[in-house]
């Protein structure tokens, strides 16, 4: 079954607003990872965090990473176009190499 | 620094028929992945490769699915006979080391869309 849920889904916002999505996990986590796929093309690693309580910014992109390693964030404040596309957390469940995706939430904007 | 090198990047054929799918992955990378990503969803590991040896298959249809590395570089990836549930796209990433505690960075191809009719 699915390890790593994310939500939401799916998120549509007027650019220039703020938006997160979240991962969360039933089990420990290694770490978490968080990539971005734009329309049609692949996923591109962003991020990795590791220790509990992290807190990771690049520009407007805010990366958290829970107390208990179960559960992440990654909140973009002030939205642009260039924003569009999927974003995807994926962990290594603790003990296990092998990288889960959560399902990913679609940002799409209204310029 | 060439990226991950992925052919062909679409393909369509009918279900019982065969595909195969070609990877090529960053100089020097030593561990190299196929996903499927099914429409809506997240990538799904097939399988991961260390070298030329297998370290995690758990998700690969056995059945119909197979894949190698033969000399630790390229990759193919085959399906026989295919189903139309096996429409999605087909990606290969690599890394440069074992993705031990989740600490390397995989690097993605542009992926294989298959359509299975």
């Amino acid at each position: 079954g699915q390890q790593v849920m994310q939500i939401p889904q799916y998120q549509h916002v007027q650019e220039g607003e703020d938006f997160t999505t979240y991962c969360n996990s039933s089990t420990t986590l290694s770490n978490i990872q968080w990539y971005k796929q734009r329309p049609g093309g692949h996923p591109v690693f962003l991020i990795q965090l590791v220790k509990s309580g992290e807190v990771k910014k690049q520009k407007r992109l805010t990366f958290q990473f829970g107390e208990a390693k179960k559960n992440s964030s990654l909140h973009i404040t002030a939205t642009q176009t260039t924003d569009v596309g999927t974003y995807f957390c994926a962990a290594n469940l603790q003990g296990a190499q092998k990288l889960v995706f959560g399902q990913g939430t679609r940002l799409t904007i209204n310029p | 620094e060439a990226g991950v090198a992925q052919s062909p990047r679409y393909k369509i054929i009918e279900k019982r028929q065969s595909v195969a799918f070609w990877c090529n992955p960053i100089s020097g990378h030593a561990t190299l992945y196929w996903y499927q990503q099914i429409l809506g969803q997240g990538p799904k590991l097939l399988i991961q490769f260390q070298n030329n040896g297998v370290v995690d298959d758990s998700q690969l249809p056995k059945d119909r699915f197979s894949a190698e590395r033969l000399k630790g570089v390229d990759s193919t990836l085959k399906i026989q006979p295919a189903k139309l549930e096996d429409s999605a796209v087909y990606l290969c990433a690599s890394s440069f080391r074992p993705n031990s505690g989740g600490r390397e960075t995989q690097y993605f191809g542009p992926g294989t869309r298959l359509l299975v009719l």
